[in-house]
């Protein structure tokens, strides 16, 4: 696709469930970025993938939050029983090589709402 | 440990008239800065971005930004507001200490009024 896809764009799950969230980045972009934004803050960082490997995921809050890349394209944030304090909405970007020339295309991200 | 101080979380202008985005940063080594912006349901997009060459930084619909490294400085302008220019704006620093994260600022929104 022309930009990086995010899915699903709206989440709203219980306290303990498990949820999926998928990264659908643009087409030869081996960087995948995931951040996360709480409501009146700027994005924190979580996980950086490139090619199929982490190359760096020391944002991860805990050992709740887990995310894969495969196949080197598509990353799926996976997160296990849910707590209220993950509610935030969650970007994915993706870039051509990696971090350091900064310009990363993001998502319009997945708002992730536990009830 | 770098960080990124936006100083006002909202600013308020007249269509036409300048704006001041202001930004303070804090880096252990030779920064990269950026700004972004985003605009409602929408992705953020980097407007301009600073990385050791020229100080003043010109970036997409006429917004600049000059990096003063003896201010820790980066601060976003605009000579004339316009509408489409509603939007949350954030200010990055990005260094080596860092692995090159990007690390934001807490975002400035912008009003236009008419």
């Amino acid at each position: 696709g022309a930009g990086v896809s995010q899915t699903p764009s709206n989440k709203v799950t219980e306290k303990g469930k498990y949820v999926e969230l998928r990264c659908d980045p643009i087409s030869g972009h081996t960087a995948l970025y995931w951040y996360r934004q709480s409501l009146g803050q700027g994005p924190e960082f979580l996980i950086y993938f490139q090619g199929t490997g982490a190359a760096d995921d020391s944002g991860l809050p805990n050992d709740r939050f887990f995310a894969v890349r495969p196949e080197g394209s598509v990353s799926t944030l996976k997160i296990q029983r849910t707590e209220r304090g993950d509610s935030a909405v969650y970007l994915c970007a993706s870039s051509l090589s990696g971090p350091n020339t900064g310009e990363l295309f993001f998502g319009e991200g997945s708002r992730l709402t536990v009830l | 440990a770098q960080s990124v101080t936006q100083l006002d979380s909202h600013v308020s202008v007249s269509e036409g008239t300048p704006v001041l985005l202001r930004c303070n940063y804090s880096s252990s080594y030779s920064p990269s800065l950026f700004w972004y912006v985003q605009h409602p349901n929408k992705g953020l997009q980097l407007l301009l971005k600073y990385t050791s060459a020229a100080t003043l930084v010109k970036g997409i619909n006429g917004f600049e930004a000059e990096f003063k490294k003896s201010e820790t400085s980066f601060h976003l302008t605009k000579p004339s507001a316009h509408m489409s220019d509603a939007a949350e704006y954030f200010c990055v620093v990005s260094d080596l200490a860092a692995g090159n994260k990007l690390t934001f600022g807490g975002g400035t929104r912008v009003l236009v009024k008419p």
